[in-house]
């Protein structure tokens, strides 16, 4: 099993929806990433998370420490939204950052 | 400005030979990474230097090695490629010592492929 697993793996959705990413773990961290790959391969940051919840524009992300789950949401889904969203965590004992296997995200107009 | 730039991102070549992968970043980051994504989409790192100085090496063949120059620059040279090697490499910064706690900034990748 993995120690970060994120579901669903392949979401497809219309326009306009609100979109939910999961991402469960099961070591002690000390920062959760969300990232974006586009299409064309390249990487960007979304968050960095220790505690609670952050916001960008119309993407928020929440934690619970104690359930060792976060979740990532997208309001008002649009088709530039397509991307799979990669959810990594940092291990609190040293360096390692474990990442999750990616959820592929289509949004149809 | 491109934050973090990657060269090439496309490289094709025979097994047996030796390639190397330039990253530089602009961004005043004292630290920089090289990962590995697999087919499955894994991103497994391999390195990580600080100021110039390694603090990650994973387990990776002797063939892969860094180079940091600088703290702005880190290569990757790759002797004797195999077919295994074909993969997307990125390279990525941060501004800490090591541990990502202020975020990463990644470069758009370099997509190997050894014939």
């Amino acid at each position: 099993k993995n120690e970060v697993e994120q579901s669903p793996q392949n979401l497809t959705a219309q326009e306009g929806e609100f979109i939910t990413i999961n991402c469960s773990y099961s070591v002690g961290i000390s920062a959760l990433h969300w990232l974006q790959q586009h299409p064309g391969g390249g990487i960007v940051s979304l968050f960095m998370l220790s505690s609670g919840k952050k916001k960008h524009g119309r993407l928020i992300a929440t934690i619970n420490i104690q359930e060792k789950h976060s979740s990532l949401h997208i309001t008002a889904s649009h088709p530039r939204d397509s991307a799979v969203y990669i959810c990594a965590v940092r291990r609190d004992s040293n360096y390692q950052l474990i990442w999750g296997a990616g959820t592929k995200l289509i949004i149809k107009p | 400005d491109t934050a973090v730039s990657q060269t090439p991102k496309y490289l094709v070549t025979q097994m047996g030979n030796d390639k190397s992968i330039k990253c530089e970043q602009n961004l005043g980051h004292d630290t920089m990474y090289w990962y590995k994504q697999d087919s499955k989409k894994f991103l497994k790192i391999m390195f990580s230097y600080n100021n110039k100085e390694l603090i990650i090496n994973e387990t990776v063949p002797n063939r892969f090695s860094p180079k940091s120059p600088d703290k702005a620059h880190l290569n990757l040279h790759i002797n004797s490629l195999e077919l295994g090697d074909s993969a997307v490499y990125f390279c990525a910064s941060s501004q800490d010592s090591g541990t990502g706690l202020l975020g990463y900034t990644f470069g758009s990748g370099t997509r190997l492929t050894v014939v």
